[in-house]
């Protein structure tokens, strides 16, 4: 059983389109995240999600809604794509927030044309 | 800003050898945690230190955190061309989230 798992794995889209990252957690755990990773590996902060309350927006434009519908998942959903938004996201879950270790999916890679 | 900054960049060993990563960071830290990300996957939880602990093991992994300096260093010994991935430091510095420096490539050559 996958801990983390987020689909689609691959995603192409042309700019200006709406599409949807959904994200599912079997642990148990309290808090979700949104994760970016750019071309250069560097890792950011979205989103954060504790018992589905927003906790940290870490100022992300509003093209950008995550919905919790229940602490099991956190879904991303971004309208009018820009070729600056390819990048590959990642969901994770942790049981107590940062103070303990953080579970990650595989990953999004999200192509914008 | 990226909080944490680990050195080297890119890093090419031999197997058998040791690996030593380093990783700084700018403000107090409640705890310091170690990633592995191999190429295509997601991030995989290898350590975490707390900020009054001063070092760590797990296996082939010693971490170990020296908060006057604001660093940590993880240490792979006997290294295997398994264990060639980027290696990411990132600081629970309160406000709930992790923040990741920008990652250490590590190549083992077999």
């Amino acid at each position: 059983d996958t801990a983390v798992s987020q689909t689609p794995k691959y995603l192409v889209t042309q700019m200006g389109n709406d599409k949807s990252i959904k994200c599912e957690q079997n642990l148990g755990h309290d808090t979700m995240y949104w994760y970016k990773q750019d071309s250069k590996k560097f890792l950011k902060i979205m989103f954060s999600y504790n018992n589905k309350e927003l906790i940290i927006n870490e100022t992300v434009p509003n093209r950008f809604s995550p919905k919790s519908p229940d602490k099991a998942h956190l879904n991303l959903h971004i309208n009018s794509l820009e070729l600056g938004d390819s990048a590959v996201y990642f969901c994770a879950s942790s049981q107590e927030g940062a103070a303990t270790e953080a579970f990650f999916g595989q990953g999004t890679r999200l192509t914008v044309v | 800003s990226q909080q944490g900054e680990e050195d080297p960049q890119a890093l090419s060993i031999q197997e058998g050898e040791n690996a030593t990563m380093n990783c700084s960071y700018k403000t107090s830290i409640n705890n310091l945690q170690w990633y592995r990300q191999n190429s295509g996957r997601g991030l995989v939880h290898l350590i975490l230190i707390r900020s009054n602990e001063r070092e760590k093991h797990s296996g082939r992994l010693r971490v170990t955190l020296d908060t006057s300096k604001k660093s940590s260093s993880l240490l792979i010994t006997a290294s295997r061309a398994a264990d060639t991935a980027s290696y990411f430091c990132a600081t629970d510095a309160g406000g709930n989230k992790l923040v990741f420096g920008a990652g250490t490539i590590l190549r083992v050559k077999s």
